[in-house]
């Protein structure tokens, strides 16, 4: 069981846009920058969006981040069957004193 | 270039020893807080600790799945940093990644340069 929630999978067709969830609690999303991780499937994972909405130099703008409150969300547009890969959350939680990741959410591009 | 090379990894048996290394080049080690992360098959990702930077007294924190078992390390002269796995268990057996760990505060960590990661099988 995470500590951050995600779906377990999401889907859409080519060029369409998906949304990826991430809930957590006032000790972690809540206080604290969240970031984004791709994992194409076979290699490492991959810093996607950091600081909430900072996209690292060689992001695309489809790739955006955001948050409210105890939640954060993954915006991706344009979906490419490139995109196909496992994504995960992840943030520091103050009351574990622990780096925490949601689950990862596996995206299908139809 | 920039990057991080995992070695060490291999098939061990439950109770005994590892110790993996994670080699960096093309940036100042120095500078740079450290954290291990690992990923059993079929798994997500999971936090196992950090070492901080000598500026901030290269402090550690494991955790708690690993804590007394795990130890981080770092040699700046050699630009590695170091996962010493003590009374290894079957469910340590996992693919082990490095990172570079990028801001002062974990308030702000991200994890912007990984390794390739190194694969560690536990099993008698």
């Amino acid at each position: 069981q995470s500590v951050l929630t995600q779906p377990p999978s999401v889907s859409a067709a080519p060029g369409q846009k998906v949304t990826i969830s991430c809930s957590g609690s006032s000790s972690n999303i809540g206080n604290n920058y969240v970031s984004w991780y791709q994992q194409l499937p076979g290699t490492a994972p991959k810093l996607l969006i950091y600081e909430n909405n900072q996209r690292p130099s060689g992001i695309p703008d489809r790739f955006s981040g955001s948050k409210s409150g105890t939640s954060a969300t993954l915006g991706i547009t344009g979906l490419q069957t490139g995109d196909e890969a496992d994504y995960y959350c992840g943030t520091w939680d103050s009351s574990l004193s622990a780096w925490v990741f949601g689950g990862g959410t596996k995206l299908t591009v139809l | 270039e920039v990057q991080l090379v995992e070695s060490g990894g291999g098939l061990v048996q439950p109770g005994r020893s590892l110790r993996l290394s994670c080699t960096a080049s093309g940036f100042s080690f120095g500078d740079y807080a450290m954290s291990w992360f690992r990923q059993a098959p079929g798994k997500g990702l999971e936090w196992v600790g950090f070492i901080r930077s000598k500026a901030y007294g290269r402090a550690t924190e494991h955790a708690a799945s690993v804590k007394g078992r795990f130890t981080i390390s770092r040699d700046d002269s050699q630009s590695v940093a170091y996962l010493q796995m003590n009374s290894l268990k079957t469910e340590d057996t996992a693919v082990y990644y490095c990172t570079r760990v990028r801001a002062g505060s974990p308030l702000y960590w991200y994890f912007d340069l990984w390794g390739r990661g190194t694969l560690v099988t536990v099993s008698s």
